[in-house]
C-alpha cells in the first residue's frame, strides 16, 4: 500500500542547516513534495521533485531523491526563527498521499 | 490566479445535523481533491475529481459523505448526520493533469467543529 513515514520532530540551532527526511513506498510516484504549515495556517508549496531527478536546489532549499531506497530529503541551509513550522513530505501518482509531518524547531 | 477558494472557513454544528462545504478551485485546474486534517496529523486523502468525474474515494469516506463537482469548476462535500468523530479541518486542493502539470495548491480550508 501507499504510505510515507518522516520523524516527527526535528531542533536545530539557528543558523544551521535543518534535514528533514522522509521514506515512501509507492516506486510508481512521480512526484514529491516537501508542504510547509505554519500553525493556524494553510499548506503552503515548498518545492517538488520529478521521480526521474536525484536533486533540486532552490535557494537555502535543496531536495535529495534517492528512488532506489525510496528516501527524500529536505535540506534548508542556514535555518531561520521564521522556518519554524511542520513540513510534510508527500508522494504523488493520482491522489497526493502526505506523511505526518515534521515539526522543526529553531533553538536560539 | 485567485488561488483555491473555501467556504466557510469555519462550522459548528450539532451532532447529526447535515453540513455542506464549498471549494472553488483555481481556474484552469481540472483536477479537485478534498484531504481532511486532524490535530497532529498530516493531511488524509478523502477523494479527487479530473473535470467532473470523481476518479476515487477512500475508504475514509463513509456513506454519510458525498462531494460532487458537477460543471468541473466548483466543488461541494456535504457530511449527513454529524458526528463528534468528523470534527477536523477539511482542505481542498487543486491541480492541472495532462499535457501541462502543476503541483497541488490548498486552500485555507474549512474548520468543523460538531459538538
Amino acid at each position: 500500500g501507499e504510505d510515507v513515514e518522516q520523524s516527527l520532530f526535528l531542533s536545530v540551532r539557528e543558523g544551521d542547516s535543518s534535514v528533514i527526511n522522509c521514506t515512501y513506498t509507492d516506486s510508481s510516484s512521480t512526484y514529491l513534495y516537501w508542504y510547509k504549515q505554519e500553525p493556524g495556517a494553510g499548506l503552503q508549496l515548498l518545492t517538488y521533485i520529478f521521480s526521474n531527478m536525484d536533486m533540486k536546489q532552490d535557494q537555502r532549499l535543496t531536495v535529495l531523491l534517492n528512488k532506489k531506497d525510496k528516501h527524500l530529503s529536505l535540506r534548508i541551509a542556514d535555518t531561520q526563527t521564521g522556518d519554524s513550522a511542520i513540513y510534510f513530505c508527500a508522494e504523488a501518482h493520482d491522489k497526493i498521499i502526505f506523511g505526518k509531518g515534521t515539526r522543526l524547531h529553531i533553538l536560539p | 490566479d485567485t488561488g483555491v477558494s473555501q467556504n466557510p472557513r469555519h462550522k459548528i454544528t450539532k451532532r447529526g445535523q447535515n453540513v455542506t462545504f464549498r471549494c472553488d478551485p483555481i481556474s484552469e485546474h481540472n483536477r479537485l481533491y478534498w484531504y481532511r486534517q486532524t490535530l497532529g496529523q498530516g493531511p488524509e486523502f478523502l477523494t479527487y475529481f479530473q473535470n467532473e468525474a470523481q476518479l476515487e474515494k477512500s475508504r475514509l469516506l463513509s456513506d454519510r459523505f458525498s462531494a460532487e463537482r458537477p460543471k468541473g469548476s466548483f466543488s461541494t462535500l456535504e457530511i449527513q448526520r454529524t458526528e463528534q468523530g468528523d470534527s477536523a479541518m477539511y482542505l481542498c486542493a487543486s491541480s492541472v493533469q495532462g499535457f501541462s502539470y502543476s503541483p497541488l495548491h490548498f486552500g485555507n480550508g474549512t474548520r468543523l467543529t460538531v459538538t
